[in-house]
């Protein structure tokens, strides 16, 4: 079973900056089957990225993923007021169906 | 407009049993594979279970095998999770999502990410 190791914990950034999330896989991963999420407090979790880089639907082009094998990146670009939520990484393809890294707090 | 809307929460004494159900609107329920997922307070997701889009395949996470039960309804466009022998670790915000594009061949079946999330139902296990 792969597990998704999130770096780092917490991330304090303020609004305007980069922020580069990280996602690490115990093993490689097949297929580029890495998704990521963003849940704000009190919200259900809402996909932002699939296939390692591709953005769902009206998800702001500020958001971008990449990464390949064992090591995945969700970076914001320029952050916004509504960007500070917490960010989860999740392996899927294989099994079990629903592998998710701990979670990035963006502060 | 695409919905899933989770039902059946509340608090319940360890040992026992509680039904949640998760409605869907807005496209064809039918097609789709459906997870639940779960949210202890104050930590990080956890996958439960997910049921193929014919119930024909169920997985479940090592947590709640043996004692939760995934099955659908495709006629009335509803999942449901029987959660037995409850216990406090079970206590968590629990969301029921839609897999994007989950398919099953002769090799078993694949589930994908979670693309349509309801805003969860709280389950409180206590005594």
């Amino acid at each position: 079973e792969i597990v998704l190791t999130q770096s780092p914990g917490t991330l304090s950034l303020s609004p305007g900056e980069r922020a580069t999330l990280s996602c690490r896989a115990s093993q490689s991963v097949s297929l580029s089957h890495l998704a990521w999420y963003q849940q704000t407090p009190g919200q259900a979790p809402r996909l932002l990225i699939y296939a390692v880089s591709s953005r769902a639907i009206g998800i702001p082009d500020r958001f971008s993923g990449s990464g390949s094998g064992t090591d995945f990146t969700l970076t914001i670009s320029s952050l916004e007021p509504e960007d500070f939520a917490v960010y989860y990484c999740h392996l899927y393809g294989s099994l079990p169906p629903g592998t998710f890294g701990q979670g990035t707090r963006l502060e | 407009q695409v919905q899933l809307v989770e039902s059946g929460g509340g608090v319940v004494r360890p040992g026992r049993s509680l039904r949640l159900s998760c409605a869907a609107s807005g496209f064809r329920f039918s097609d789709y594979a459906i997870h639940w997922v779960r949210q202890a307070p104050g930590k990080g997701l956890e996958w439960v279970a997910v049921l193929s889009h014919d119930g024909n395949d169920k997985k479940y996470a090592d947590s709640v095998k043996g004692r939760f039960s995934i099955s659908r309804d495709n006629s009335n466009k509803t999942m449901y999770l029987l959660m037995n022998s409850l216990r406090t670790e079970d206590t968590a915000v629990y969301y029921c999502a839609r897999d994007f594009d989950g398919y099953c061949n002769s090799g078993g079946c694949y589930y994908y990410y979670m693309d349509v999330w309801g805003k969860g139902t709280t389950v409180t296990v206590s005594s």
